[in-house]
């Protein structure tokens, strides 16, 4: 069974271009969340869908974040215009929903690695 | 909101010895759970070892184990007879229960194992 997958693994871009990042989810599950991590700091929550809808999008930054999950099925997550700020490592997790969340298991992308210059 | 610290930014062991690493976190809820998740370089990030807070017993998984102290709100993780292949970045993390709830982590531990 393929695991969450994101890509790309690595993105290098300038300040005020522009970066889309996507997630594939492990087929079947319903909840995807978008975590970051900057350089030396805590992971941090971005926001959490439930197939196609936005549960809580609590933790994006600013207007600059933009992400969507068309069908509910793949998530892009785009940073418009990119600030060096953004630079980190996005994370992407997914979950079936299963009515007990004691069995609520997360599944973690590898990550992407995103450097803003 | 909760907090979750890692003390420890980077940590070694020896092949074979045991390396415990620190997590302490900070909330006012008596119901949530607690997890390690480790992620090796370049490597999907993977859950090792997850803690009901209303279980006493601390959670146990082969060679991987906790100290779980809920009045001091201490969740360290103790590796067992560690092997190179347990060289990654262990993250702490706390959730509070319901599905889709956030977690909250920590910064991380570097682990070095030394051959």
């Amino acid at each position: 069974e393929a695991g969450v997958t994101q890509f790309p693994s690595h993105s290098v871009i300038e300040k005020g271009q522009t970066v889309t990042l996507r997630c594939d989810p492990i087929s079947g599950h319903d909840n995807l969340y978008w975590y970051r991590r900057v350089m030396g700091k805590e992971i941090k929550f971005l926001l959490h869908f439930v197939k196609e809808s936005k549960q809580d999008e609590s933790g994006m930054p600013n207007n600059r974040f933009l992400a969507e999950r068309t069908g509910g099925t793949y998530s892009t997550l785009k940073v418009q215009p990119a600030e060096l700020e953004d630079s980190g490592v996005y994370f992407c997790a997914s979950s079936q929903v299963t009515g007990l969340v004691d069995l609520e298991k997360l599944f973690f992308g590898s990550g992407t690695q995103l450097s803003v210059l | 909101a909760q907090t979750v610290t890692q003390s420890q930014p980077e940590m070694s062991v020896q092949e074979a010895e045991t390396v415990t690493l620190s997590c302490t976190y900070d909330t006012s809820e008596s119901d949530y759970y607690l997890f390690w998740y480790k992620q090796p370089p370049s490597r999907q990030m993977i859950l090792v070892i997850r803690q009901e807070a209303y279980k006493q017993q601390n959670a146990t998984e082969n060679r991987f184990s906790v100290n779980f102290q809920k009045a001091a709100k201490s969740f360290s993780l103790k590796i067992s007879d560690s092997q190179l292949g347990d060289a990654a970045m262990y993250f702490c993390a706390y959730r509070s229960p319901g599905i889709g709830n956030q977690f909250y982590f920590g910064t991380g531990t570097s682990l070095t194992v030394i051959p």
